[in-house]
């Protein structure tokens, strides 16, 4: 099963409204990181938080951790049509040498 | 700096064809990654190299060959193109605050 799950499978707000991603993972983290992918395109590094954060800002984005619930939250304020993307939280394990595993991510669309 | 390049963009493959993936980035970075994406899927990992001259297998490496050519350049290679491979493939590079992606490789098996 997966290490990373996102919630919800997909979201559809529109432009100017805050979008609230989740992730939840199973076992202990070094960090945890965000990754947003445009249709038909590579994915973008967005943001890394490490397990001893709480919390972490870039820009309109804000992401939380939780290490008790295992599970994250990445907030994107004033949406905007460009940030119509899939966003992807993808888990760098203890002991996991490299290995970073993605979650199968949550679809966001932003209607003008 | 073009960051990670992928070539092709596109290919189309019959059954038993064999196929070498390329990808090249320009950041100096040491460890670089293969990962294939499939419909409703996350990226999974086929194959990784962290450091010039050393490969190690990922979650799906079972048909896929690796080459780290050199410190930019490292390949994916397909003996025998199967219908299940058929996928979106993704070249990424590493530093510790993350990956850099490449465009792409979609392959279709018929």
């Amino acid at each position: 099963s997966q290490q990373g799950e996102e919630d919800p499978q997909a979201l559809s707000i529109q432009e100017g409204e805050n979008a609230t991603m989740n992730c939840s993972y199973k076992t202990s983290i070094n960090n945890l990181q965000w990754y947003r992918q445009n249709s038909g395109r590579g994915l973008v590094h967005l943001i890394l938080i490490r397990s001893n954060e709480r919390e972490k800002h870039s820009g309109r984005l804000r992401v939380t951790l939780d290490t008790s619930k295992k599970s994250s939250s990445l907030l994107i304020t004033a949406s905007r049509a460009a940030d119509t993307a899939s966003y992807f939280c993808a888990t760098d394990i203890q002991g996991g040498s490299e290995k970073l595993v993605f979650g199968k991510g949550t679809k966001l669309t932003v209607n003008p | 700096n073009a960051g990670v390049t992928q070539t092709p963009k596109f290919q189309v493959l019959k059954t038993g064809q064999s196929m070498t993936l390329q990808c090249a980035q320009d950041m100096n970075h040491n460890s670089m990654y293969w990962y294939r994406q499939d419909p409703g899927m996350g990226l999974r990992l086929i194959y990784y190299s962290a450091s010039e001259g050393t490969t190690d297998k990922g979650e799906v490496p079972n048909g896929y060959n690796v080459s780290r050519l050199n410190k930019r350049e490292f390949s994916l290679r397909l003996e025998s193109a199967a219908p299940s491979q058929t996928s979106v493939y993704f070249c990424a590079s590493s530093v510790w605050t993350g990956r850099y992606f490449g465009p792409g490789t979609r392959l279709t098996v018929t």
